[in-house]
């Protein structure tokens, strides 16, 4: 168990709708990470957040934003969903913005789009 | 620009034989890390192992061994005695000291044959 947690676990939807997918970093890490693995794009860094505050912004679609909230949980809301956003999303987290620090990864949250 | 390379999109291995996997990378920075993460079936990314880029010695954590060599820019993992239970995708991660993005290869899938 890495400590991170990640909400829901499986998540089935339909075409045009909207989702949110939630996430808390382990505690006292203050930066959160957001990937999507599809199988045919490999592990695609999304956005990150420190404290509350983006710090880097990778291949996120305009339908997607994020948000991390002062208890340092994040959401990350999908909207308008097609068929091609069918992935597994995960969430990871680290102690620091830069440096050494290892990532450890949420167990994701599967999305099925119908 | 900085990029991680894995060039064995599939890699058998006989139980209890050791395996490398390949991990090259680029990158403009002087100072990074270097992660290995381990994604078994059940879709978890599980953090393995850890190499400064300024680190003297090869990082060990058990069974696994990073053989990095500077200035070739690799970091190959060594998986020695393998078990059944090794069977997964490995991704190696690259993450700038000064930077906040990971930056991922696109995996190798390991079976190990009883």
């Amino acid at each position: 168990d890495s400590g991170v947690t990640q909400t829901p676990k499986h998540l089935i939807t339909a075409t045009g709708q909207r989702v949110t997918l939630r996430c808390s970093p382990r505690s006292g890490d203050l930066s959160v990470y957001w990937y999507q693995q599809s199988l045919d794009q490999g592990l695609q860094f999304l956005i990150q957040y420190y404290n509350g505050e983006e710090r880097a912004k990778g291949n996120i679609l305009e339908r997607f934003s994020a948000q991390q909230f002062p208890d340092l949980h994040s959401e990350l809301n999908l909207s308008s969903l097609e068929l091609g956003d069918s992935a597994l999303y995960f969430c990871a987290s680290s102690v620091d913005m830069g440096g050494t620090g290892e990532q450890f990864f949420g167990p994701g949250t599967r999305l099925t789009v119908l | 620009a900085q990029k991680i390379t894995q060039t064995q999109p599939g890699m058998f291995v006989q139980e209890k034989e050791a395996v490398t996997l390949d991990c090259t990378y680029d990158t403009s920075d002087p100072s990074y890390g270097l992660f290995w993460y381990k994604q078994p079936s059940s879709g978890e990314m599980i953090f393995l192992i850890y190499q400064g880029s300024y680190d003297q010695q090869n990082a060990t954590e058990g069974r696994y061994s990073l053989n990095f060599q500077k200035a070739r820019k690799s970091a190959n993992l060594v998986i020695s005695a393998s078990q059944l239970g090794d069977s997964a995708m490995y991704f190696c991660a690259m993450r700038p000291y000064t930077g906040n993005q990971f930056y991922f290869g696109t995996g190798t899938s390991l079976t190990v044959i009883p």
